[in-house]
Formats: C-alpha cells, structure tokens, sequence
C-alpha cells in the first residue's frame, strides 16, 4: 500500500515555542491530507482537513490560529503549533487521501510533548 | 454538518461469541464507508470499506460490514471473536459532492474479548 511519512515522529518543546510537524505521502500524489489528535486512551479527532492550494477547513473547536495547516504540494502538509502550552501536548496524526481508492493512507503519527 | 455516530462507546463479549459494532451515518448520496482498527499501542489500520458495488464488504481478519442504505448503516459483524480481536474500532465515512470530500469519525467502539 501507499506510505505516508511523519517528522519528528516525537518532538519535545517548550511553552511557549512553535512546533512544525511535517506529512508526506512518499509514493502517491495527496490533493487531500487530514490532521488528527489523539490524547492518551481518548478516541481520534480530526483536527482540519488539508487541500492543496486551498486553505484547510477546520473542525469546531479547533482554533485555526493556534494550529496552522499549509499544503503546499500534492506531497507535503504541515501542520504548526504555534505558541505551544502543556495541553497541547498530545499525539498528532496525519492522512493522506487517495481519491482514486477514496482511501486513507495514516502516518505514524508525532508525539509532542511541551514542557 | 453530516455526522457518524458509533451507538456503543464499549462493547464487551466473550471469546468465540459473535460480535456487532454498529456505525449509522448522515444520509448523503455520495458516501464512501470505512472501518479501521487500533490495537493498543498501535496505529490506525484499514478494516474493509465500501465504495460501489456489494453491499456487503469482507475485510481482514474475519470482519464484515453490509451498507444498508435505506438506514444508513454499516455496521461491522465478525462471527466468532479472539482475544486478539480487543482493540478499538472506528467507522469512518467520506461525503463526497461537488468536488470536495469531507472526511467524518465516528468516536470510536472499545471491544473487549472476555477469555
């Protein structure tokens, strides 16, 4: 299957300092990319949904200022968190759309940790 | 704003028991429906999806999903359950029109297999 790639896959940071997480899709071209949350034994929650060229469309409750999504290119997103506090520290999943398959193809995820 | 909504946040059952995850869903009249598995400590992994043809869907594992629909579901069987089979389990569903895609979770079913 297709692979999508993380970096860091885990980062630790101060409050206070931004924090850029990078999405690859490494073997097909992503016009869609989605980023998810995941807190400790807590279910997965889509963050914002990422198209190229466009910009992302956030789910409610999630502040577009504090977690800002670039897609500049069928193979990359990223997603910053800006301004990091210790609650944003949580485990940062992205996917990438195949639209031919309609499948998701997940990263491995990035642990960030904000001390 | 369309929706998932998985019915049972936890569902225990004992080994070799049958098991139904159920997963309903906005009605929509393009969807593509997924169902993904994390096991614990681990990421996301596709199940089965249905995106034309048979309503009813084989996946990995000995799981099975039939799209109903005049009820919009799709919900996910698997006739006799393994230990191995605890993990947490995720209907997922794309709502595709007019050229976009909008990706929904549902928040996720606990199965846990009782020895």
């Amino acid at each position: 299957g297709a692979v999508v790639s993380q970096h860091p896959s885990w980062v630790i940071c101060k409050s206070g300092t931004s924090v850029k997480i990078e999405c690859r899709s490494l073997d097909f071209q992503a016009t869609t990319m989605f980023w998810y949350r995941q807190f400790p034994k807590q279910s997965l929650m889509l963050m914002a949904t990422s198209n190229e060229g466009s910009k992302a469309t956030y789910e409610q409750g999630v502040e577009k200022d504090k977690f800002l999504i670039n897609h500049a290119s069928l193979t990359l997103s990223t997603l910053t968190v800006t301004s990091a506090h210790p609650e944003d520290s949580s485990f940062y999943i992205c996917s990438a759309l195949d639209r031919g398959q309609y499948e998701q193809y997940f990263g491995p995820g990035t642990r960030l940790t904000v001390t | 704003a369309q929706s998932v909504t998985q019915l049972d946040s936890q569902v225990p059952v004992f080994e070799e028991a049958p098991v139904e995850l159920r997963c309903n869903y906005s009605s929509s009249v393009s969807v593509y429906l997924f169902w993904y598995v994390q096991y614990p400590n681990q990421g996301l992994q596709l199940l089965l999806k249905y995106l034309s043809g048979s309503t009813l869907v084989k996946g990995i594992n000995g799981f099975e999903a039939e799209f109903n629909k005049s009820q919009t579901s799709f919900h996910l069987r698997k006739p006799s359950v393994h230990i191995s089979d605890t993990a947490e389990y995720f209907c997922a569903v794309i709502y595709s029109g007019a050229g976009s895609y909008q990706l929904t979770f549902g928040k996720g079913t606990k199965l846990s297999v009782i020895p």
